[in-house]
Order: C-alpha cells, then sequence, then structure tokens
C-alpha cells in the first residue's frame, strides 16, 4: 500500500524557517517524481515545487510565489522528501501536501493527509 | 502570469448532467497541457478522477468523463449522486516542470 506521510508543521513567526517531511513507503520512491502542493484554509490547491529522481539529476522547479525562500530536496536512503521554507510569510499558511508524481507524469496518484504551517506573530 | 480559471460554483440536480470547465487566462488547453482532475471532500486530500485529458483514474465510476471542449479542458459528471457534492480542481502541465491548478469549482448536489 503506497503511503506518504508529512510532518513537521507548526506555528513560526514571519520571517522564520520550518522544514516539512514527507516519508514514502509502498513504492520506489527513489524513481519517482515528489511534489509539494499547499492550500491555505477555504482557499484552492497551489502547486508549490518539485524534486526529480536522481536519474533527472534531482532537478527542482518552483511556483514563482516560494521561488528563492523554499527548497525541496530528498533523501533516497531514507525515503524523503523535504520542503525548507524560509523567509515565511503569513500568507504561506496553509496545510502542506506532498504527492508523487505517477509514472506517466500526467497526474498527481498519490497524496498525503497534509501538515499545518501557520505562519503568524 | 498564465492563470487557470474553473467556474467557482455550479449546481446540478441529482441524476442530472452537469459540466465543469478549465480554461487558461491566455490561450486554450490542449492535451498537452495534460489536463487531470481532482476531486476533494472537506479535510480529505485530493483524489485523482482523470488524467491525461480523459483517462479515467482506477476506480473512479464511469459516470466522470473528461475531454476538450472548445478551448478548455472539461468534466463531464453525468447522473449526478449526493456523494458527488465535493470541490473540483483541474491542474495543467505549463512545461519546465512547472503545474498550474485551477481555482477550483464548488459543487452543489441539490
Amino acid at each position: 500500500e503506497v503511503q506518504l506521510v508529512e510532518s513537521g508543521g507548526g506555528l513560526v513567526q514571519p520571517g522564520g524557517s520550518l522544514k516539512l517531511s514527507c516519508a514514502a513507503s509502498g513504492f520506489t520512491f527513489s524513481g519517482s517524481a515528489m511534489h509539494w502542493v499547499r492550500q491555505a484554509s477555504g482557499k484552492g490547491l497551489e502547486w508549490v515545487g518539485r524534486i526529480r529522481s536522481k536519474a533527472n539529476s534531482y532537478a527542482t522547479e518552483y511556483a514563482a510565489s516560494v521561488k528563492g525562500r523554499f527548497t525541496i530536496s530528498r533523501d533516497d536512503s531514507k525515503n524523503t522528501a523535504h520542503l525548507q521554507m524560509n523567509s515565511l510569510k503569513t500568507e504561506d499558511t496553509a496545510v502542506y501536501y506532498c504527492t508523487r508524481l505517477s509514472s506517466t507524469g500526467q497526474n498527481f496518484d498519490y497524496w498525503g493527509q497534509g501538515t499545518l504551517v501557520t505562519v503568524s506573530s | 502570469q498564465t492563470v487557470v480559471t474553473q467556474e467557482p460554483s455550479f449546481s446540478v440536480s441529482p441524476g442530472g448532467t452537469v459540466t465543469l470547465t478549465c480554461g487558461l487566462s491566455s490561450g486554450s488547453v490542449s492535451t498537452s497541457y495534460y489536463p487531470s482532475w481532482y476531486q476533494q471532500t472537506p479535510g480529505q486530500a485530493p483524489r485523482t478522477l482523470i488524467y491525461s485529458t480523459k483517462t479515467r483514474s482506477s476506480g473512479v465510476p464511469d459516470r466522470f468523463s473528461g475531454s476538450i471542449l472548445g478551448n478548455k479542458a472539461a468534466l463531464t459528471i453525468t447522473g449526478a449522486q449526493a456523494d458527488d457534492e465535493s470541490d473540483y480542481y483541474c491542474v495543467l502541465y505549463m512545461g519546465s516542470g512547472i503545474w498550474v491548478f485551477g481555482g477550483g469549482t464548488k459543487l452543489t448536489v441539490l
């Protein structure tokens, strides 16, 4: 059974940093591109960014709203992806989901349950 | 910056048919954008319904179908049921590793 479990959310002050983790199981993590998607309360889904596999040079891409502040990494030995968030703003407050890009590369086929990040003073 | 557009809300009667659309603020949606559709109920993670324009995800009832209608991607629900009342999101692949979600459509079945 495929599982994605996010952790690391919490309350952080504006300007602060937080690192989220996504522990994966039930599939070949090292071969999968992993994405992060967020959702502010009562709002829609927003794609945050992704990291490709080692075969694709661990290439990363980010949404314009987080570029330069957020960094996605992965540890294939631990089947875990990370989202390092720096210079956090109140508008970054959201539930953060990790999700796997399917093997066809055409959709997000598995999702975690999300972890809540609250940026507030 | 390109915006992906969806109807904010839609209403359908039980047993009725509804078509939700996914467009671009500039240009037309084609299969090259790999449009996919997700269903989300409150407090839950999204669930894939349709990917690559019209392929139903495993376990999705055949009352859900995807297509390109004119210059937009479309999700059609035929024979709507009460438990189809959810938020529906499309996402498009913009190239260069970038994906963009639409704002979502809140579907009411009444």
